[in-house]
């Protein structure tokens, strides 16, 4: 059963609006949340993340909102531009720090000048 | 500094067959993790390697093995090949609990 889910698989935005990825789990001990951009070709890259006892980190044009209560987070990216078409993987660790990641199923974004 | 490579990079192999994947992790890094991502699905865990021991395992089957060398450097073998091992793997390194880095994976075909 999936613990991490992304239930769009794909998203398309005009170029300079906001993009929002979304992003739900069901695991309550989950403890630190990662999003991962991946270019066709290439592995995933580390993007952002938010440790649980935050609710909002930012950095630059992307923002990853957590609501614990609704076990729900998402990634918000504006202005959104078209070197931002990619798959966004959202992941979870579990506490005691070397644990695998537990990756959703993606969601793709394209990005349209 | 160089990053996480993989081998090879496309690699065609028929139902029964085996199959060795490599991977070098990064400069400095002591810890290698396999994951498995089949068409349509997120990454899933294999298993990891830290110190040239197995350090935690999915569901995956005992067909599924690896190997870490003491450069750190990594293998998978799958033994018995079937039709839906085809996917692409990806090799991840790290220092024990610190950020993962992956590779670019090897897209495995199973015929």
């Amino acid at each position: 059963d999936q613990q991490v889910k992304q239930n769009s698989p794909s998203l398309s935005v005009q170029e300079g609006r906001i993009s929002i990825l979304n992003c739900d789990y069901t695991n309550s001990m989950f403890d630190y949340f990662l999003w991962y951009k991946k270019y066709p070709a290439e592995g995933p890259t580390f993007l952002i993340s938010i440790s649980s006892i935050k609710d909002k980190n930012e950095d630059g044009r992307f923002t990853v909102f957590l609501n614990k209560s609704a076990k729900h987070l998402s990634l918000h990216i504006v202005p959104s531009q078209p070197g931002d078409s990619a798959v966004y993987f959202c992941a979870a660790i579990f506490p005691s720090g070397n644990t695998p990641l537990v990756f959703g199923k993606g969601t793709r974004l394209s990005v349209i000048a | 500094e160089t990053g996480v490579t993989q081998s090879p990079t496309h690699l065609i192999k028929t139902r029964g067959q085996q199959v060795t994947l490599r991977c070098s992790s990064q400069s400095g890094h002591n810890t290698v993790s396999w994951y498995q991502q089949a068409l349509g699905q997120g990454p899933q865990f294999i298993f990891q390697y830290y110190r040239e021991e197995e350090n935690g395992r999915g569901n995956f089957p005992p067909r599924f093995s690896g190997l870490q060398f003491p450069n750190y450097s990594s293998e998978l073998n799958v033994n018995a090949l079937e039709l839906d091992d085809s996917a692409l793997y990806l090799c991840a390194s790290s220092f024990l609990g610190g950020e993962q880095f992956f590779g670019p994976g090897t897209r495995l075909t199973v015929l």
